[in-house]
């Protein structure tokens, strides 16, 4: 099983609809989660942080944790166009060192 | 956010010559920059991780004297791509890191080499 698995996609969604990312991970240690959005040609950003379960909510995104399941998503919400980008899942091995990053998953927004 | 320049943002440079690429943090010290390199519809790929003040360190298979690192201060870190050839282009990105409980890692804007 890899550290870090994501659905490379790609994952098509159309205008105004809500994307579904998902990511599940294998350390039940882990206890930071990263989302980062990578336009093609571009660097990472990173776009939202969890820590706790549950929902973390920040405009249009919400990251939600579910530890036991070892599980965590990211929910874009009313989504436009310049959300199409690949979307990269991390978990920080260790003490907050390296990042394991999940494959991505390549979105696109259909106008 | 944290802001993480990184400079050049492209070179194009003949065979053999060498390529020093800045990464510095700019509202943060950073106690450890990574850097990473990424060839097209792939994945980043950890090249080595530098600590201020300490040799860096590299991952199985990254040449540490093709690839130099020196991370002189809290911020500011640099790779020397020593006599690169056309197999070394590549995007090469940093990361910074203040080495606090959950913080994240962020991303310099990238150095896209291409050697001829």
């Amino acid at each position: 099983q890899k550290e870090v698995e994501q659905n490379s996609g790609p994952l098509s969604v159309p205008e105004g609809a809500i994307a579904s990312l998902n990511c599940t991970y294998s350390d039940r240690g882990s206890q930071s989660f990263f989302w980062y959005r990578q336009y093609s040609g571009k660097s990472p950003e990173l776009i939202m942080s969890i820590y706790s379960n549950g929902d973390k909510e920040d405009g249009r995104f919400t990251a939600q944790l579910n530890k036991a399941s070892q599980y965590v998503s990211l929910l874009i919400r009313d989504s436009q166009p310049s959300d199409s980008a690949t979307y990269l899942c991390a978990v920080p091995r260790g003490r907050n060192e390296k990042l394991t990053f999940g494959t991505g998953t390549r979105l696109t927004i259909i106008p | 956010g944290a802001v993480v320049s990184q400079h050049p943002s492209w070179v194009i440079c003949k065979s053999g010559t060498s390529v020093k690429i800045e990464c510095r943090s700019l509202d943060f010290q950073a106690t450890t920059m990574f850097w990473y390199r990424q060839f097209p519809k792939q994945s980043l790929m950890l090249m080595a991780t530098s600590n201020e003040g300490s040799k860096a360190t590299y991952e199985q298979g990254v040449e540490k004297d093709k690839f130099l690192i020196n991370h002189a201060s809290l911020t500011l870190s640099t790779l020397t791509v020593t006599s690169a050839h056309p197999e070394d282009s590549s995007f090469y990105i940093c990361s910074a890191f203040r080495d606090r409980v959950n913080q994240p890692q962020h991303f310099g804007d990238g150095t896209r080499l291409s050697i001829l």
